[in-house]
C-alpha cells in the first residue's frame, strides 16, 4: 500500500515549458524527500523538506512542503531535456523507513 | 557514481531457487537499507542495518533474510523464489540510523529475473 500518492502519472512536455509535479498523503511525515531516477540507475536525492510550508530552490526546480507536512509539489520552470526521468517523493514514517511514492515520468522533448 | 557497490547488476535464476544479493555501502556509512523496486509496487522498503543490527524492517517476506557483516557491507538472500519476486532491488547506504533527515545514496541495483 502507497501511503504517497503522486500525480500525474506520466507527464511529457516540450523543452521550455514549466511543470509541476505533485505529491500527496493522509499522514504526516516528519520530511519529505525527492527524488529524481534515471533508467539503470538508483534514486538520487534531489531536496529534503522538513518544515511545514518550506520551500527549497535547486536552480530551476523549486520544492514546497505543505503546511500539514501531509504533501509537496515540485515545480520545474523551464524544461531541459536532461530533466527527463522518474520523480520520486519518499515520507519518512519512522526510524529507517522511508516510504516511496509510485513516481511521475517525466519526458521533456526538445 | 554514488559510492555503493550492488553486485551482481543482473541475475536471472529459476523458480524455488536461492539467490544472494551483496551490497557495499559507501566509505564510513553506518546504516545500509533495501528495497525491492518493480513494475506495480513502486520502491519498497524491506529492511534496514545499522551497525551490524537490524534497525528497521518494512514489508520482507519471510523468505528473504539479510544481513550486515562487520566491514559494513550487506547481504540480501532470497529463497523458493516466485516469478513474482522478479523486480530490482536497490541498497542504499547513509552516515546514520535516520534515512528521513539525512541524505541516502543508492547503489545501481540488482535485477533480479525468475523464470
Amino acid at each position: 500500500t502507497q501511503l504517497l500518492e503522486q500525480s500525474p502519472q506520466f507527464l511529457s512536455i516540450q523543452e521550455g515549458e514549466n511543470l509541476t509535479v505533485y505529491c500527496n498523503s493522509s499522514s504526516v511525515f516528519s520530511s519529505l524527500q525527492w527524488y529524481r531516477q534515471e533508467p539503470g540507475e538508483g534514486p538520487v536525492l534531489l531536496v529534503t523538506v522538513v518544515t511545514g510550508g518550506e520551500v527549497k530552490k535547486l536552480k530551476r526546480l523549486t520544492f514546497q512542503f505543505g503546511d500539514a507536512r501531509k504533501d509537496s509539489s515540485l515545480h520545474i520552470t523551464a524544461a531541459q531535456p536532461g530533466d527527463t526521468g522518474l520523480y520520486l517523493c519518499a515520507g519518512a514514517a519512522g526510524w529507517g523507513k522511508l516510504q516511496f511514492g509510485a513516481g511521475t515520468q517525466v519526458v521533456v522533448t526538445p | 557514481d554514488s559510492g555503493v557497490t550492488q553486485t551482481p547488476k543482473h541475475l536471472i535464476t529459476a523458480t524455488g531457487q536461492r539467490v544472494t544479493l551483496r551490497c557495499s555501502p559507501r566509505s564510513g556509512d553506518l546504516s545500509v537499507y533495501w528495497y525491492q523496486q518493480s513494475l506495480d509496487q513502486g520502491l519498497q522498503f524491506l529492511i534496514q542495518y545499522y551497525n551490524g543490527e537490524e534497525r528497521a524492517k518494512g514489508n520482507i517476506l519471510e523468505r528473504f533474510s539479510a544481513q550486515q557483516f562487520p566491514d559494513l557491507h550487506s547481504e540480501l538472500n532470497l529463497s523458493s523464489l516466485e516469478l513474482g519476486d522478479s523486480a530490482l532491488y536497490f541498497c542504499a547506504s547513509s552516515p546514520t540510523g535516520g534515512i528521513g533527515n539525512t541524505e541516502a545514496f543508492f547503489g545501481q541495483g540488482t535485477r533480479l529475473t525468475v523464470v
